[in-house]
């Protein structure tokens, strides 16, 4: 089975300035996609960013990128020039990829809080 | 168009009561999914459902279950409430069944006394 495991429970950050997290997962698979999910105070799960393990290049989208080391079975989310809204709890996760999978199933880490300080 | 809405958003039950919540998908799509967040943890799959039929299970008793409707919408029941069903229920919606992106709804938070 695989897992995600996020070993920052909490981060803060400066307005302005960039902030780093971490994300490890484990599996025995080749094919699959990966995920950084935002979840503000709202509760609704807002997708961030995908990558698909069969890229090389790194994902962005505007100030988030993202830095997949695959063979190290690494995955960190790299926001530049906080802003006060993102502020929330960041989640990483795995889905599989493979032809025999018959679902969409994500498997979530912990999570880590972020705050961003003004 | 709307999201992916779900009902009722705060409910307080008691130890063996049973529950059923509700999950509208956005328009179109045909695959709902149920996870669980317990206080403090990532979701939890729960079941994936697509075209009315389950299509897949997470580690969950017997006493959760689901059904999606035939205008895609679904259900999740939960028998013989325990303390440790207090949670934040999430339901997603995704266009195909094993592919795209999953877009999730505001939850739906449970509490047993």
């Amino acid at each position: 089975a695989q897992t995600v495991t996020q070993s920052q429970p909490e981060m803060s950050v400066q307005e302005a300035e960039t902030v780093t997290l971490s994300c490890t997962y484990d599996t025995s698979e080749s094919d699959y996609y990966l995920f950084w999910y935002k979840q503000p105070p709202s509760r609704q799960m807002i997708l961030v960013i995908r990558q698909e393990a069969y890229k090389q290049q790194n994902a962005t989208e505007n100030r988030f990128s993202v830095n997949f080391q695959k063979a190290a079975k690494s995955f960190s989310l790299k926001i530049s020039d906080s802003q006060l809204g993102d502020a929330a709890m960041y989640f990483c996760a795995y889905r599989s990829a493979t032809p025999s999978g018959a679902t969409n199933k994500l498997v979530f880490g912990a999570g880590t809080i972020l705050r961003v300080k003004s | 168009d709307a999201g992916v809405t779900q009902s009722p958003t705060h409910l307080i039950k008691t130890r063996g009561q049973q529950v059923t919540l509700r999950c509208s998908p956005i328009s179109g799509h045909k695959s709902v999914s149920w996870y669980q967040q317990v206080l403090g943890q990532g979701p939890q799959f729960i079941f994936q459902y697509y075209e009315k039929e389950e299509r897949g299970r997470g580690n969950f008793p017997d006493r959760f279950s689901a059904r999606q409707f035939p205008n895609y919408s679904s259900e999740l029941n939960v028998n013989a409430l325990l303390l440790g069903d207090s949670a934040l229920y999430l339901c997603a919606s995704s266009l195909r069944q094993n592919t795209g992106e999953l877009f999730f709804g505001e939850g739906s938070r449970l509490t047993v006394l």
